[in-house]
């Protein structure tokens, strides 16, 4: 198993521009997780999903959109980027049973200018 | 989620062992203690997790205390590959329950 993969590792985005930031796992898990993380902080919960079709706020969701179609895809997409947004952004996810570790990805590190 | 406290940081020898403590007094009785760490430029992974029993695997032992206000995080033979940050994150076991990431503790593994 490749676990959860991201793509793309590094972007640089221009203010107002967009984009959507790749999640895929192949572990067959229900839930998924968008978090970021500030340069020395800890991670802040964007947006997650307990399944295919649906999706729910965390606690920084402002800017960001989700959508959850498959199982395996979890994308999260930058409507109108902006220098606050620029963060190392980690997906994850975990398996609705007796035990519910969150298994990351390598993260993707943007910097919006 | 109960709110954790931990050192900001700290060295240890390779080859001893790493002792992580972690204070958690306002811990409910069906929140678990989880320990995850991230080594530099990647994504956290997963240590270990305990209720109130002391919890060994092969990465690491977790030792709660009786009042489980507190609990320890031993690494029993540092290595250079665990120079990481580790974090005790106190949270109700359910899948789909977020991680809530503290500052953490800073670990340096020296040779």
């Amino acid at each position: 198993n490749a676990g959860v993969t991201q793509t793309p590792k590094f972007r640089i985005l221009k203010i107002g521009q967009s984009m959507t930031l790749q999640c895929t796992q192949d572990m067959n898990h229900n839930y998924m997780y968008w978090y970021r993380q500030d340069p020395g902080m800890g991670l802040k919960l964007i947006y997650y999903s307990v399944g295919a079709g649906i999706t729910d706020k965390g606690e920084v969701p402002n800017g960001y959109n989700v959508s959850r179609s498959t199982t395996e895809d979890f994308p999260l997409r930058l409507e109108l980027a902006a220098p606050s947004q620029t963060s190392v952004y980690f997906c994850a996810s975990s398996y609705q049973g007796s035990t519910d570790t969150q298994y990351f990805g390598p993260g993707t590190r943007l910097t919006v200018l | 989620d109960a709110k954790t406290t931990q050192p900001t940081s700290m060295d240890c020898a390779e080859g001893r062992a790493a002792n992580l403590p972690c204070n958690h007094s306002t811990i409910s009785g069906n929140e678990y203690v989880y320990w995850y760490r991230q080594i530099h430029s990647q994504g956290p992974q997963y240590i270990i997790h305990g209720l109130k029993n002391n919890e060994t695997n092969e990465m690491a032992s977790l030792i709660i205390t009786e009042d489980r206000k507190s609990s320890t995080l031993i690494l029993p033979h540092a290595t250079l590959r665990d120079t990481a940050v580790y974090y005790c994150i106190v949270r109700v076991k359910a899948a789909g329950n977020k991680l809530t990431f503290g500052g953490g503790t800073r670990v340096l593994v020296k040779p």
